[in-house]
């Protein structure tokens, strides 16, 4: 059963840091991986889509990496600002349902 | 262009009064899902639908029906509804298995 773990739970920065979140995921027959942003009582906006056989994807301030054999990805945030503050989870989509796999997100605080 | 878009955005039952949660799509999506999000839980899969016509049960599909009658809609039913039903509802769209996602806003359902 695909599991996927996110770690910090919580991070708190000030701004202007460069940020590193991390996803793992303990199978790695998947078809991507998507990265998402979630504001309090909001819904999910995607942030980036990793293909599988593709090692990493940029947009804007934000770099994804993943490296399916060890089963793990990361959200990079260049220059955070105050407007990042928010929930960010990961999912993965296994090669065997036609589902996403969540983590339970790390929640995002960027201070003045 | 509106994506995925959720009716009502808030709502209040009873214990045993039922309802149907609204979702379309404008981007004629093959794929739809639905999915409930409980607090410090990922997203949980409650059924899903490869194409009109077509639905398959998810991780948690107990409590609920859905259908697919048009490429374009995706409603789920509650029927009977229960206080562990108390959730935040989303629905999300994909062209196909392997491709990014797309969510609705969500419905935050509160059974009492």
């Amino acid at each position: 059963k695909q599991e996927v773990t996110q770690i910090p739970a919580a991070l708190s920065v000030p701004e202007g840091e460069n940020l590193v979140l991390n996803c793992s995921f303990t199978d790695s027959a998947i078809y991507n991986l998507q990265w998402f942003r979630q504001d309090p009582g909001k819904g999910l906006t995607s942030l980036l889509l990793i293909q599988s056989s593709q090692r990493e994807q940029t947009s804007g301030r934000l770099n994804a990496s993943l490296d399916k054999s060890s089963g793990r990805s990361t959200l990079y945030i260049a220059a955070s600002q105050p407007g990042d503050s928010a929930t960010y989870l990961c999912a993965v989509r296994p090669v065997t349902a036609s589902k996403l796999t969540f983590g339970t997100g790390t929640r995002l605080q960027v201070t003045l | 262009n509106a994506g995925v878009t959720q009716t009502p955005k808030f709502r209040i039952l009873k214990i045993g009064q039922s309802m149907t949660l609204q979702c379309a799509q404008d981007m004629n999506h093959n794929y739809m899902y639905w999915y409930r999000q409980d607090p410090g839980m990922g997203l949980k899969l409650i059924y899903y639908s490869v194409g009109a016509g077509i639905t398959d049960k998810g991780e948690v599909p107990n409590g609920y029906n859905v259908s697919r009658s048009t490429t374009e809609d995706f409603p789920l039913r509650l029927e009977l509804a229960a206080p562990s039903q108390t959730s935040v509802y989303f629905c999300a769209s994909s062209t196909d298995r392997d491709t990014e996602a797309f969510f609705g806003q969500g419905t935050r359902l509160t059974v009492v």
